[in-house]
Protein backbone atom coordinates (compact mmCIF):
# COMPACT_ATOMS: atom_id res chain seq x y z
CA UNK A 1 0.00 0.00 0.00
CA UNK A 2 1.34 3.39 -0.97
CA UNK A 3 1.77 5.85 1.87
CA UNK A 4 -0.37 8.60 0.36
CA UNK A 5 -2.93 7.82 -2.32
CA UNK A 6 -5.02 10.06 -4.54
CA UNK A 7 -7.16 9.48 -7.59
CA UNK A 8 -5.07 10.64 -10.52
CA UNK A 9 -8.06 12.01 -12.40
CA UNK A 10 -8.58 13.93 -14.48
CA UNK A 11 -11.51 15.26 -12.51
CA UNK A 12 -13.71 17.52 -14.59
CA UNK A 13 -16.29 19.87 -13.08
CA UNK A 14 -18.33 22.70 -14.62
CA UNK A 15 -17.58 26.26 -13.64
CA UNK A 16 -19.39 27.20 -10.44
CA UNK A 17 -19.66 23.63 -9.17
CA UNK A 18 -18.00 22.08 -6.12
CA UNK A 19 -14.83 20.10 -6.79
CA UNK A 20 -14.07 17.34 -4.30
CA UNK A 21 -10.56 15.95 -4.05
CA UNK A 22 -9.76 12.96 -1.87
CA UNK A 23 -6.65 11.55 -0.24
CA UNK A 24 -5.97 8.55 1.98
CA UNK A 25 -2.84 7.82 3.97
CA UNK A 26 -1.44 4.72 5.61
CA UNK A 27 0.50 5.90 8.68
CA UNK A 28 -1.67 6.42 11.76
CA UNK A 29 1.14 8.51 13.29
CA UNK A 30 0.54 11.25 10.74
CA UNK A 31 0.00 14.61 12.37
CA UNK A 32 -0.13 17.32 9.74
CA UNK A 33 -1.82 17.34 6.36
CA UNK A 34 -1.38 19.70 3.46
CA UNK A 35 -2.89 20.49 0.10
CA UNK A 36 -0.73 21.97 -2.63
CA UNK A 37 -1.83 23.33 -5.98
CA UNK A 38 0.51 22.92 -8.93
CA UNK A 39 -0.02 24.50 -12.32
CA UNK A 40 1.62 22.79 -15.26
CA UNK A 41 5.36 23.46 -15.30
CA UNK A 42 5.21 25.46 -12.08
CA UNK A 43 6.14 24.69 -8.48
CA UNK A 44 3.70 23.38 -5.86
CA UNK A 45 2.01 26.11 -3.87
CA UNK A 46 0.68 25.46 -0.36
CA UNK A 47 -3.03 26.29 -0.19
CA UNK A 48 -4.29 24.54 2.95
CA UNK A 49 -2.92 22.94 6.11
CA UNK A 50 -4.98 20.97 8.61
CA UNK A 51 -3.99 19.33 11.87
CA UNK A 52 -7.20 18.47 13.74
CA UNK A 53 -10.20 16.35 12.87
CA UNK A 54 -13.01 18.26 11.24
CA UNK A 55 -13.27 21.02 8.71
CA UNK A 56 -11.06 24.03 8.06
CA UNK A 57 -12.29 26.73 5.73
CA UNK A 58 -10.29 29.37 3.87
CA UNK A 59 -12.19 31.33 1.28
CA UNK A 60 -13.51 28.93 -1.34
CA UNK A 61 -11.41 26.07 0.01
CA UNK A 62 -12.40 23.65 2.76
CA UNK A 63 -10.11 20.92 4.03
CA UNK A 64 -11.65 17.99 5.88
CA UNK A 65 -9.72 15.56 8.07
CA UNK A 66 -10.83 12.25 9.53
CA UNK A 67 -7.93 10.59 11.31
CA UNK A 68 -9.94 7.51 12.28
CA UNK A 69 -10.59 6.80 8.61
CA UNK A 70 -7.15 8.10 7.57
CA UNK A 71 -8.80 10.36 5.09
CA UNK A 72 -8.31 13.98 4.10
CA UNK A 73 -10.21 15.88 1.45
CA UNK A 74 -10.27 19.27 -0.22
CA UNK A 75 -13.47 20.94 -1.39
CA UNK A 76 -13.35 23.86 -3.81
CA UNK A 77 -16.59 25.79 -3.95
CA UNK A 78 -17.63 27.92 -6.92
CA UNK A 79 -14.91 26.35 -9.04
CA UNK A 80 -13.26 28.65 -11.56
CA UNK A 81 -11.27 27.84 -14.70
CA UNK A 82 -8.24 29.25 -12.87
CA UNK A 83 -8.57 26.37 -10.39
CA UNK A 84 -7.59 23.95 -13.16
CA UNK A 85 -4.36 22.42 -11.87
CA UNK A 86 -2.94 19.34 -10.20
CA UNK A 87 -3.64 19.11 -6.47
CA UNK A 88 -1.09 17.34 -4.31
CA UNK A 89 -1.95 15.87 -0.94
CA UNK A 90 0.97 15.75 1.51
CA UNK A 91 1.21 14.14 4.93
CA UNK A 92 3.75 14.88 7.67
CA UNK A 93 4.73 11.88 9.74
CA UNK A 94 6.40 12.77 13.02
CA UNK A 95 9.40 10.52 13.65
CA UNK A 96 10.80 9.39 16.95
CA UNK A 97 13.88 11.54 16.45
CA UNK A 98 14.08 15.01 14.98
CA UNK A 99 13.10 13.86 11.53
CA UNK A 100 9.62 14.71 10.35
CA UNK A 101 8.95 13.07 7.02
CA UNK A 102 6.64 14.66 4.47
CA UNK A 103 5.16 12.26 1.95
CA UNK A 104 3.47 13.57 -1.19
CA UNK A 105 0.70 11.87 -3.06
CA UNK A 106 0.81 11.54 -6.85
CA UNK A 107 -1.69 14.36 -7.35
CA UNK A 108 -5.16 14.71 -8.84
CA UNK A 109 -5.60 16.67 -12.03
CA UNK A 110 -8.61 19.02 -11.91
CA UNK A 111 -10.16 20.60 -14.95
CA UNK A 112 -12.86 23.26 -14.54
CA UNK A 113 -14.91 23.59 -17.68
CA UNK A 114 -16.26 27.10 -18.52
CA UNK B 1 11.60 39.04 -4.05
CA UNK B 2 10.97 35.30 -4.02
CA UNK B 3 11.67 33.53 -0.75
CA UNK B 4 13.19 30.47 -2.46
CA UNK B 5 15.16 30.92 -5.66
CA UNK B 6 16.72 28.41 -8.00
CA UNK B 7 19.31 28.80 -10.72
CA UNK B 8 19.35 28.05 -13.55
CA UNK B 9 15.67 27.87 -14.44
CA UNK B 10 16.32 25.83 -17.56
CA UNK B 11 19.34 23.82 -18.60
CA UNK B 12 20.10 21.59 -21.54
CA UNK B 13 23.23 19.50 -21.27
CA UNK B 14 24.84 16.43 -22.72
CA UNK B 15 25.39 12.98 -21.30
CA UNK B 16 28.46 12.81 -19.08
CA UNK B 17 28.58 16.49 -18.19
CA UNK B 18 28.71 17.69 -14.59
CA UNK B 19 25.81 19.93 -13.66
CA UNK B 20 25.15 22.01 -10.55
CA UNK B 21 21.75 23.34 -9.57
CA UNK B 22 21.67 26.03 -6.92
CA UNK B 23 19.07 27.00 -4.36
CA UNK B 24 18.95 30.02 -2.08
CA UNK B 25 16.36 30.99 0.50
CA UNK B 26 15.56 34.05 2.59
CA UNK B 27 12.93 32.37 4.77
CA UNK B 28 15.41 31.61 7.54
CA UNK B 29 14.46 27.94 7.53
CA UNK B 30 16.95 25.35 8.68
CA UNK B 31 15.62 22.50 6.57
CA UNK B 32 16.17 22.31 2.85
CA UNK B 33 15.25 19.64 0.31
CA UNK B 34 15.84 18.63 -3.28
CA UNK B 35 13.07 16.86 -5.21
CA UNK B 36 12.66 15.73 -8.75
CA UNK B 37 9.34 15.44 -10.51
CA UNK B 38 8.62 13.22 -13.45
CA UNK B 39 5.27 12.84 -15.22
CA UNK B 40 3.20 10.18 -13.46
CA UNK B 41 5.74 9.67 -10.66
CA UNK B 42 5.04 12.64 -8.46
CA UNK B 43 7.62 14.34 -6.26
CA UNK B 44 10.54 12.18 -5.21
CA UNK B 45 13.02 13.23 -2.54
CA UNK B 46 16.69 13.24 -3.58
CA UNK B 47 18.46 14.74 -0.56
CA UNK B 48 17.52 16.73 2.50
CA UNK B 49 19.45 18.79 5.03
CA UNK B 50 18.43 19.77 8.54
CA UNK B 51 21.32 22.19 8.97
CA UNK B 52 24.75 22.88 7.51
CA UNK B 53 26.27 19.80 9.14
CA UNK B 54 23.36 17.41 8.66
CA UNK B 55 22.79 16.03 5.16
CA UNK B 56 20.79 12.92 4.39
CA UNK B 57 19.95 10.80 1.39
CA UNK B 58 16.40 10.63 0.18
CA UNK B 59 14.72 7.85 -1.80
CA UNK B 60 16.57 8.44 -5.09
CA UNK B 61 20.04 9.80 -4.26
CA UNK B 62 22.09 7.63 -6.65
CA UNK B 63 23.83 9.78 -9.26
CA UNK B 64 23.42 12.96 -7.22
CA UNK B 65 25.39 14.80 -4.56
CA UNK B 66 24.67 17.91 -2.52
CA UNK B 67 26.44 20.67 -0.67
CA UNK B 68 25.01 22.88 2.08
CA UNK B 69 27.25 25.92 1.89
CA UNK B 70 25.29 27.97 4.42
CA UNK B 71 21.91 27.95 6.10
CA UNK B 72 20.52 29.74 3.07
CA UNK B 73 22.21 27.77 0.28
CA UNK B 74 21.81 24.17 -0.84
CA UNK B 75 23.27 22.92 -4.13
CA UNK B 76 22.55 19.74 -6.07
CA UNK B 77 25.14 18.23 -8.39
CA UNK B 78 24.83 15.63 -11.10
CA UNK B 79 28.37 14.30 -11.36
CA UNK B 80 27.89 12.69 -14.77
CA UNK B 81 24.49 13.48 -16.22
CA UNK B 82 22.49 10.78 -17.98
CA UNK B 83 19.29 11.10 -20.04
CA UNK B 84 17.03 9.53 -17.39
CA UNK B 85 17.91 12.45 -15.11
CA UNK B 86 15.87 14.66 -17.41
CA UNK B 87 13.21 16.06 -15.07
CA UNK B 88 11.88 19.07 -13.24
CA UNK B 89 13.92 19.72 -10.09
CA UNK B 90 12.58 21.57 -7.07
CA UNK B 91 14.26 22.95 -3.99
CA UNK B 92 12.12 23.35 -0.89
CA UNK B 93 12.48 24.64 2.66
CA UNK B 94 10.60 24.00 5.86
CA UNK B 95 10.50 24.99 9.49
CA UNK B 96 8.95 22.15 11.49
CA UNK B 97 8.69 24.30 14.62
CA UNK B 98 9.16 21.41 17.01
CA UNK B 99 8.14 22.14 20.54
CA UNK B 100 4.60 22.74 19.45
CA UNK B 101 2.10 20.01 20.09
CA UNK B 102 1.89 19.34 16.40
CA UNK B 103 4.78 19.57 13.98
CA UNK B 104 3.72 21.62 11.03
CA UNK B 105 6.59 21.20 8.59
CA UNK B 106 4.90 22.93 5.67
CA UNK B 107 7.24 22.93 2.71
CA UNK B 108 7.83 25.95 0.51
CA UNK B 109 9.08 25.39 -3.00
CA UNK B 110 11.34 27.27 -5.34
CA UNK B 111 10.29 27.89 -8.96
CA UNK B 112 12.04 24.79 -10.26
CA UNK B 113 14.76 23.96 -12.76
CA UNK B 114 13.88 22.15 -15.95
CA UNK B 115 16.85 19.95 -16.82
CA UNK B 116 17.23 18.14 -20.12
CA UNK B 117 20.06 15.67 -20.63
CA UNK B 118 20.66 14.75 -24.26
Amino acid sequence: QKEVEQNSGPLSVPEGAIASLNCTYSDRGSQSFFWYRQYSGKSPELIMSIYSNGDKEDGRFTAQLNKASQYVSLLIRDSQPSDSATYLCAVNIRGKTSYDKVIFGPGTSLSVIP
Amino acid sequence: DADVTQTPRNRITKTGKRIMLECSQTKGHDRMYWYRQDPGLGLRLIYYSFDVKDINKGEISDGYSVSRQAQAKFSLSLESAIPNQTALYFCATSDPARGREVSYNEQFFGPGTRLTVL
